[in-house]
């Protein structure tokens, strides 16, 4: 099974300010890489995949991640957060053939005006 | 097309008590599956339908966990009798095919049990 950790749990930044959240996973395998957004009182939502081919992915609402192999990471990026932005965030993992995602522990955003 | 739809969002049950949360996924997806997050921890997998088959329940908790899937339409979780560890969000999501990078989630059940 998967590990993947998500080394900052809580995460305060200034509105138009850029943020990252950070993701490590365990696997030595080929893998399938994923951020899923909850905003409040609602389900998640995907944000971005990684699955193959460029390693730089980019997701909806101009977040983007990057897939480093050798690192075991695949950190989310936005370069201006807008309020709306206030959410928690997930990473999440799976092995290539498996139906299975093995999720972080989460990262809570807060923006700040 | 309308999305994977979970009832109730909310559940405030007794300890000893019996819940039974519904999930209908995205017409046509043959696939289901059932998560949950207790507080503070990582969403865990439960188990995985296939049409109204279990293909894998190795992330069931205990015997106190029922899951169904009658006709391979809706979903059923049943949890009886409800502990106070059972609180959290159980998730439901469906997919098209047996692959985790198509999966549609729902909004989730908040179960309390006090």
């Amino acid at each position: 099974a998967q590990s993947v950790t998500q080394l900052d749990s809580q995460v305060p930044v200034f509105e138009e300010a850029p943020v990252e959240l950070r993701c490590n996973y365990s696997s030595s395998v080929s893998v399938y890489l994923f951020w899923y957004v909850q905003y409040p009182n609602q389900g998640l939502q995907l944000l971005l995949k990684y699955l193959s081919g460029s390693t730089l992915v980019k997701g909806i609402n101009g977040f983007e991640a990057e897939f480093n192999k050798s690192q075991t990471s695949f950190h989310l990026r936005k370069p201006s957060v807008h309020i709306s932005d206030t959410a928690e965030y997930f990473c999440a993992v799976s092995d290539h053939d498996d139906y299975k995602l093995s999720f972080g522990a989460g990262t809570t955003v807060t923006v700040r005006a | 097309e309308a999305g994977v739809t979970q009832f109730p969002s909310h559940s405030v049950i007794e300890k000893g008590q019996t819940v039974t949360l519904r999930c209908d996924p995205i017409s046509g997806h043959d696939n289901l599956y059932w998560y949950r997050r207790v507080m503070g921890k990582e969403i865990k997998f439960l188990l995985h339908f296939v049409k109204e088959s279990k293909q894998d329940e190795s992330g069931m908790p205990n015997n106190r966990f029922l899951a169904e899937r009658t006709g391979g339409t809706y979903s059923t979780l049943k949890v009886q009798p409800a502990e106070l560890e059972d609180s959290g969000v159980y998730f439901c999501a469906s997919s098209q095919d047996s692959q985790s990078y198509g999966y549609t989630f729902g909004s989730g059940t908040r179960l309390t049990v006090v």
